[in-house]
């Protein structure tokens, strides 16, 4: 039972440059979130789903773009990157509200 | 939208003694209130949680207070270890809505030895 897994890890983007990150998780949560981490931030709520099919923006949606085609997977996309968007992303997944369940982390810059 | 304040953002206390976190929310509709521990490069992972029907709740050295009509809950680690030392972040959320988690910006806690 892997529970949530995010990938990639690391990654290190030019600006302007496009990518996405992979969130899966093997629970049957129907909750999956996007947060970013920025020192004496906090976490900050990107975009979240409450289902297949659904997405909604959180706290900080500009510049991102999501997509849930699967229940277990939850797709993060950075159309053109910018140093501002350098952050640490966790992807986390919940029953309803309940208790989330948080990946490893992936450690992104841009540069 | 729900907003969560955290106090204090940075907490020492010596090692054996109790220390306490608070955070207070705006939304009423909010009824579960989880916390969070996040060690150094890990990733945060839930300790303890607390519906609104309930006032308190105690899982060993942890408790977690609640109170509704000022809109604050609290957690409470008693009899300190080194181990304790972490980030913590409080989260309000209300239930059966299709709402989401908001977070406080979290408490650094360092145990002194």
């Amino acid at each position: 039972n892997a529970g949530v897994t995010q990938t990639p890890k690391f990654r290190v983007l030019k600006t302007g440059q496009s990518m996405t990150l992979l969130c899966a998780q093997d629970m049957n949560h129907e909750y999956m979130y996007w947060y970013r981490q920025d020192p004496g931030m906090g976490l900050r709520l990107i975009h979240y789903s409450v289902g297949e099919g659904t997405t909604a923006k959180g706290e900080v949606p500009d510049g991102y773009n999501v997509s849930r085609l699967k229940k277990q997977n939850f797709l993060l996309g950075l159309e053109s990157a910018a140093p501002s968007q350098t952050s640490v992303y966790f992807c986390a997944s919940s029953f309803l509200e309940f208790g989330a369940f948080f990946g490893q982390g992936t450690r992104l810059t841009v540069v | 939208g729900e907003n969560v304040e955290q106090h204090p953002s940075t907490l020492s206390v010596q090692e054996g003694d109790s220390a306490v976190i608070k955070c207070t929310y705006s939304d009423s509709a909010s009824n579960y209130f989880p916390w969070y521990k996040q060690e150094l490069g890990k990733r945060p992972q839930l300790i303890i949680d607390i519906r609104s029907n309930v006032g308190e709740k105690k899982d060993q050295r942890i408790a977690v207070t609640l109170n509704k009509t000022a809109k604050h809950f609290s957690l409470h680690i008693t009899e300190t270890q080194p181990e304790d030392s972490a980030v913590y972040f409080c989260a309000a959320t209300p239930m059966n809505r299709d709402d989401k988690i908001i977070f406080g910006k979290g408490t650094r806690l360092h145990i002194l030895p």
